[in-house]
């Protein structure tokens, strides 16, 4: 069975840009998590998408948005870009009902 | 608020012995604890898990303790060799509600020297 699948793998971008990140999770996962990992702030969650509706959110700003489509793929967006958003972006593909989160490599996103 | 405290933040252990992570939890709805572990440049990887009805879980040379009143959990890795030199992050989740996401503690980094 083919793992969590995210592109793209590098992305660098400038202030005030916007982004687009795609995941596709485990074929029969329709649950799709998005963590952010920063060395300073660690791995916090983002949002989680299960049938197409966002279940759940983090404490980011409404500049952090996502969506699912009916096969359960997922992308995020961030628009206005910040320095600080420059970190590794991580999708998590479940089942929901077993807890198991299974991540994808991770998006590395440089904002200059 | 830190809801899983993890500790130590690094750790060396000579190749064959015995490595442990502690971690702590504060939410008692919490019933679902995996253990992940990440390679540089790599996404973390589900390693072991374990849920509050046993105390005990073991995997080849991977265990994880459970201690429900104490609200602590431990991953212990036997016969450490140098290919388990990574980041290991422990987290809490709880899987029945509508607040479906992983808590994670803040990592620790594991080097064994050969």
């Amino acid at each position: 069975k083919a793992g969590v699948t995210q592109t793209p793998r590098y992305l660098i971008k400038t202030r005030g840009q916007q982004v687009t990140l795609s995941c596709s999770p485990i074929s029969g996962h329709r649950s799709v998590s998005w963590y952010q990992q920063t060395p300073g702030q660690g791995l916090q969650f983002l949002f989680e998408y299960f049938s197409e509706t966002q279940r759940n959110k983090g404490n980011f700003p409404g500049r952090f948005s996502g969506r699912q489509f009916s096969n359960s793929r997922s992308e995020m967006n961030v628009s206005t870009l910040e320095l600080g958003d420059s970190a590794l972006y991580l999708c998590a593909s479940s089942l929901r009902e077993s807890g198991e989160q299974f991540f994808g490599p991770g998006t590395r996103l440089t904002v200059l | 608020q830190q809801q899983v405290k993890q500790s130590p933040q690094s750790l060396i252990v000579q190749k064959g012995g015995i490595s442990i992570i502690n971690c702590a939890y504060e939410n008692t709805a919490f019933d679902y604890f995996p253990w992940y572990q990440q390679f540089p440049g790599k996404g973390p990887a589900l390693l072991i898990a374990i849920r509050p009805d046993v105390s005990e879980k073991k995997e080849g040379r991977f265990t994880i303790s459970f201690n429900k009143s104490a609200k602590q959990f431990s991953l212990h890795i036997m016969d450490s060799q140098p290919g388990d030199s990574a980041t290991y992050f422990c987290a809490a989740l709880n899987s029945g509600g509508s607040n479906y996401k992983l808590t994670f503690g803040k990592g620790t980094l594991l080097t064994v020297n050969p």
